[in-house]
């Protein structure tokens, strides 16, 4: 069956644009995670939701950052003033019900702010 | 601060050299430890999942086992497709998944 998608795979912003990156999680997934990756370390937690819910953004770096599900499936991330700091993989994982459960991930954005 | 420490960095193998990679973690009240392997321009593939100390899980070459303190995944007789960057992670009492920052293993043939 069809794993997370990630849309686009690779995106270059200049500093200062707004950016809105797209997951698609497993079909009936109830849980989506949001993860920033920078180069050389592992994922950090960024958001989660919960059907349309969003349960913690403890991980948000700014308020420049803000991610929705309107609809209970589809995530939006959106990064608006992009700074270079901002450069990273933005990866998406989904998990069945909850965060006990397995998160499978999927490929993830390249974001390059310059 | 829930935290995870992995090493080595980076190993290299000969094809068929068996090792272990280490995973420390700090959490309070762990829920499960989680094993994942990322290959570049990828994201995280699962693995495993551990729930309490003194469980052991295996796949094909690979074994994780788990202590109160730490995990190990066993690579034996490993090949170069197992060549990857294998990420830990942990969760405990706040449920978000705190990963390290992984060991890149490569497998020479």
């Amino acid at each position: 069956g069809a794993g997370v998608s990630q849309s686009p795979r690779y995106k270059v912003a200049k500093r200062g644009q707004d950016v809105a990156l797209r997951c698609d999680p497993i079909s009936g997934h109830v849980s989506l995670f949001w993860y920033q990756q920078a180069l050389g370390q592992g994922p950090e937690f960024l958001t989660y939701f919960q059907n349309e819910a969003q349960l913690d953004k403890s991980g948000l770096p700014s308020d420049r950052f803000f991610a929705e599900r309107p609809e209970g499936s589809v995530s939006t991330l959106k990064i608006q003033r992009t700074q270079q700091e901002d450069s990273a993989v933005y990866l998406c994982a989904s998990s069945l019900f909850g965060t006990t459960d397995t998160q499978y991930f999927g490929p993830g954005t390249r974001l390059t702010v310059l | 601060e829930d935290q995870v420490t992995q090493s080595p960095e980076a190993l290299r193998l000969q094809e068929g050299e068996s090792s272990s990679l280490n995973c420390s973690y700090t959490v309070s009240g762990l829920r499960g430890l989680f094993w994942y392997r990322q290959d570049p321009g990828k994201g995280p593939e699962f693995l495993f999942t551990l729930y309490s100390a003194g469980e052991e899980k295996e796949k094909e070459r690979l074994k994780a086992t788990l202590t109160k303190k730490e995990s190990f995944l066993h690579i034996t007789a490993p090949k170069p497709e197992d060549s990857a960057t294998y990420l830990c992670a942990a969760q405990g009492g706040s449920e978000k998944l705190v990963f390290g920052k992984g060991t890149k293993l490569t497998v020479n043939p």
